[in-house]
């Protein structure tokens, strides 16, 4: 199957600091991204869907200028979450859309997530 | 809007059956169900995409009702390793291949030996 990596698996910062994960398809080309947040024992909320070669789109009430999506490559989107604070600590997971699936079936395939704290 | 999952937990003994609803108050184009354990990714289980349609793994099924707006997950004779939070992922409309999904609350699932 498709398999999407995630980089890093945890990160501790600072309040202030930016942090940037990255989300991988190591496997297959991906025209589509998507990043969700999740806190604990809560459901996966969409932030934003990432289109290769173009504008992230954000959900309702999700900062862009605060969480920078860029997919540069078919294979790579990074989240960067700028002058982090403490209550931007969450697990944050991306998925992604392989490009040669027909037919409309779009399985997401999800990344194992990034643990973010921020102190 | 989220769609509503029901029960939001459920605890069974090993082999016996479980149900988890999934509804919505929006038309629905598909349903996605997953299953995530502590500290991990959601694992793919099974798409539905026409209304009537009903798909299995294993002893996983689901069905999706396309008029009633809601789809079921069926748990039958539960192994150890069904343990975890199902999720349902609901699209609305299909506007292109690729849509976003728009996920239940989720419903945790504990079987015991």
């Amino acid at each position: 199957g498709a398999v999407v990596s995630q980089h890093p698996s945890w990160v501790i910062c600072k309040s202030g600091t930016s942090v940037k994960i990255e989300c991988r398809s190591l496997d297959f080309q991906a025209t589509t991204m998507f990043w969700y947040r999740q806190f604990p024992k809560q459901s996966l909320m969409l932030m934003a869907t990432s289109n290769e070669g173009s504008k992230a789109t954000y959900e309702q009430g999700v900062e862009k200028d605060k969480f920078l999506i860029n997919h540069a490559s078919l294979t790579l989107s990074t989240l960067t979450v700028t002058s982090a604070h403490p209550e931007d600590s969450s697990f944050y997971i991306c998925s992604a859309i392989p490009g040669w699936l027909a037919g409309g079936k779009d399985e997401q395939f999800f990344g194992p997530g990034t643990r973010l704290t921020v102190l | 809007q989220q769609p509503v999952q029901s029960p939001q937990a459920v605890i069974l003994r090993e082999g016996e059956d479980a149900v988890i609803n999934c509804s919505s108050s929006k038309a629905l184009y598909s349903v996605h169900w997953y299953r995530q354990k502590h500290g991990e990714a959601p694992v793919f289980l099974m798409i539905l995409l026409k209304g009537g349609e009903q798909k299995g793994h294993d002893k996983i099924s689901a069905s999706f009702n396309e008029k009633k707006q809601q789809s079921s997950l069926y748990l039958t004779a539960s192994q150890l390793s069904y343990s975890g939070t199902y999720f349902c992922g609901t699209e609305s409309r299909r506007v292109a291949a690729g849509n976003k999904l728009t996920f239940g609350g989720g419903t945790r699932v504990l079987v015991k030996p």
